[in-house]
């Protein structure tokens, strides 16, 4: 089945450092990736859209100055949290998406929980 | 796309079929229903989707009834294992469309 893999799965950092979290689907070409965000007890919500060599779509309240998402190849999507403070503390997870049939699943990574101290 | 409800939570004896319900009275025809799970801490896990057939695979079957407004996961032999938070969700067929969770169920399964 289609595998999506997230690195790093747990960052721990000090406030004001930027993170980076790579996305990867391993046996399929994403066309489109999803980023979510998971606080505790909460459902996911979906942070944004990326697709290959186009901007990322942001959802509203999401500063795309702070998530800078970049999806430069058909397998790999990155997520950067700038400059990150205790706030962003959360559980981070990415999805994909091959193309082709619209009603294929998405498939999603194992997350990466930050927290940053 | 469409909005579900679902049980806030359930519990199941190990070995039994758990039958996880989900409603989804304003779903469009062009709307598919899909199944994830998420266990404590991982991604969501991808189950099942269907759009107005029954479908089974390796992991559980969609039972859909025939108006389409309510749809059934049943996992056949529940293990420890299958205790999760399972979400139903409906989508348009559209690959640029990202999936929208809800609240899911809280499923239990009991030694």
């Amino acid at each position: 089945g289609a595998v999506v893999s997230q690195h790093p799965s747990r960052v721990i950092c000090k406030s004001g450092t930027s993170v980076k979290i790579e996305c990867r689907s391993l046996d399929f070409q994403a066309t489109t990736m999803f980023w979510y965000r998971q606080f505790p007890k909460q459902s996911l919500m979906l942070m944004a859209t990326s697709n290959e060599g186009s901007k990322a779509t942001y959802e509203q309240g999401v500063e795309k100055d702070k998530f800078l998402i970049n999806h430069a190849s058909l397998t790999l999507s990155t997520l950067t949290v700038t400059s990150a403070h205790p706030e962003d503390s959360s559980f981070y997870i990415c999805s994909a998406r091959g193309g082709g049939d619209g009603n294929q699943p998405q498939h999603f990574g194992d997350g990466t929980r930050l927290s940053i101290l | 796309d469409a909005k579900t409800t679902q049980p806030t939570s359930m519990d199941c004896a190990e070995g039994r079929a758990a039958n996880l319900p989900c409603n989804h009275s304003t779903i469009s025809g062009n709307e598919y229903v899909y199944w994830y799970r998420q266990i404590h801490s991982q991604g969501p896990q991808y189950i099942i989707h269907g759009l107005k057939n029954n479908e089974t695979n390796e992991m559980a079957s969609l039972i859909i009834t025939e108006d389409r407004k309510s749809s059934t996961l049943i996992l056949p032999h529940a293990t420890l294992r299958d205790t999760a938070v399972y979400y139903c969700i409906v989508r348009v067929s559209d690959s640029a469309r990202q999936l929208t969770f809800g609240s899911g169920t809280q499923l239990t399964v009991l030694p």
